[in-house]
């Protein structure tokens, strides 16, 4: 079956610690975003990539860092930086950008601080 | 101004009545319209999506747009339980990806 996987469905960051979101899809997709969502609110956009070895910052980026080596994945860096992560991040892809009329997402990971 | 505005809720509704969710957006650019359902704890879908004025009809959805108001909304007839759930207006302004609103939560009672 086609989609998009995300690992884990749960994760705790320590104090001072990166933690590191994977998101894989096999539905051949040139775009892939990383959202995160905070309870009661809408999907923020945090990063995303149109192609290999390209990404864009979205609108909170600071504290994140990702990576677009393969096509198939797409990982999100929650790094020290970010003094407030907890949230439910949301992977999503699309068939490019400029057509990102549906967006196919992932099942989400709650990040929480220990 | 967020760039879109949605009543957060909940919005309250007998079984089979008419829902009407609203949603007003300030970017006058905007070119693409799409309402995603998400349950509680679960990832966003796609239910509907607009690109001109007037009404689209897919089953029990009904999305309005008007552009010079700059307003969207979604009519879910016979409300069922099942369509409780979270709306998001979504717009795509052309520019990056796609503008998530924060949401109405619609509460349908059996």
């Amino acid at each position: 079956d086609g989609g998009i996987t995300q690992s884990p469905k749960y994760l705790f960051r320590k104090e001072g610690q990166n933690v590191t979101l994977s998101c894989e899809q096999n539905l051949n997709h040139d775009a892939m975003y990383w959202y995160r969502q905070d309870p009661g609110q809408g999907l923020r956009l945090i990063y995303y990539s149109q192609i290999v070895n390209d990404f864009q910052k979205g609108d909170i980026a600071e504290g994140y860092s990702v990576s677009r080596e393969k096509k198939e994945s797409f990982p999100l860096t929650v790094t020290s930086a970010q003094k407030n992560p907890t949230a439910f991040y949301l992977c999503a892809s699309s068939m490019s950008v400029a057509t990102n009329e549906k967006l196919f997402f992932g099942s989400g990971t709650q990040l929480s601080v220990l | 101004q967020k760039e879109v505005e949605q009543n957060s809720g909940p919005l309250s509704v007998p079984e089979g009545a008419i829902a009407s969710l609203n949603c007003t957006y300030s970017d006058r650019g905007s070119q693409s319209f799409f309402w995603y359902r998400q349950y509680s704890g679960k990832s966003p879908e796609l239910i509907m999506s607009i690109y001109s004025n007037g009404d689209k009809e897919d089953g029990r959805f009904t999305a309005q747009l008007n552009k010079a108001s700059q307003y969207v909304s979604l009519l879910i007839r016979d409300s069922q339980p099942s369509d409780s759930a979270t709306y998001l207006c979504v717009l795509d302004t052309g520019r990056r990806a796609l503008t998530f609103g924060s949401g109405t939560r619609l509460q349908v009672q059996p």
